[in-house]
């Protein structure tokens, strides 16, 4: 059974800071993998996704990148800023399953200070 | 376009009670989902759908069901509902072959006492 786990649970950084948040998975047989932002009392949006045969995708000041042998995705931000604050969830999807089913990790709730 | 919505918003439902959570989508997107998320936890399947007609479970159905009867509309009936029912759902939807992203509702935040 896929698990997907993301450290750490909360991050708290000063404006301007560069900084990365974790997720791993123990199923490397993923399809693809997806970084959500999520705000308080909101749905979900998506940021980036990687497909298997990638090993990063970038949007402004976004980065992902993929291990998929190893296991690992790390969602870079550059010059975080206070509009950054959000929880951030990754979410992968199991090689060709019918209903393109995620499995989600539990987040990691930003801050960024002003 | 609206995207995707669900109402209610929020609703308080006593034990035992039943009740339908609405979802709507006007992207024609094929796929739809039932998600649900405990607090400080990850969003967990509930059923999907790649098709009008066509359903079935997720990780968690116990307690749910859905159907699908148009291409727009996705609902979750909770039947005799239950205190570990408590949560937040979410529905969300997409097309299968074009980038595969999924496109969330903004949720219903559902108390059951």
């Amino acid at each position: 059974k896929q698990e997907v786990t993301q450290i750490p649970a909360a991050l708290s950084v000063p404006e301007g800071e560069n900084l990365v948040l974790n997720c791993s998975f123990t199923d490397s047989a993923i399809y693809n993998l997806q970084w959500f932002r999520q705000d308080p009392g909101k749905g979900l949006t998506s940021l980036l996704l990687i497909q298997s045969s990638q090993r990063e995708q970038t949007s402004g000041r976004l980065n992902a990148s993929l291990d998929k042998s190893s296991g690992r995705s790390t969602l870079y931000i550059a010059a975080s800023q206070p509009g950054d604050s959000a929880t951030y969830l990754c979410a992968v999807r199991r090689r060709a399953n019918a209903g393109n089913m995620l499995t989600f990790g539990g987040g990691t709730r930003l801050m960024v200070k002003p | 376009n609206a995207g995707v919505t669900q109402t209610p918003k929020f609703h308080i439902l006593k034990i035992g009670q039943s009740m339908t959570l609405q979802c709507t989508q006007d992207m024609n997107h094929n796929y739809m989902y039932w998600y649900r998320q405990d607090p400080g936890m990850g969003l967990k399947l509930i059923y999907y759908s790649v098709g009008a007609g066509i359903t079935d479970k997720g990780e968690v159905p116990n307690g749910y069901n859905v159907s699908r009867s148009t291409t727009e509309d996705f609902p979750l009936r909770l039947e005799l509902a239950a205190p570990s029912q408590t949560s937040v759902y979410f529905c969300a939807s997409s097309y299968l072959r074009q980038g595969e992203t999924q496109y969330f509702g903004p949720g219903t935040r559902l108390l059951v006492l």
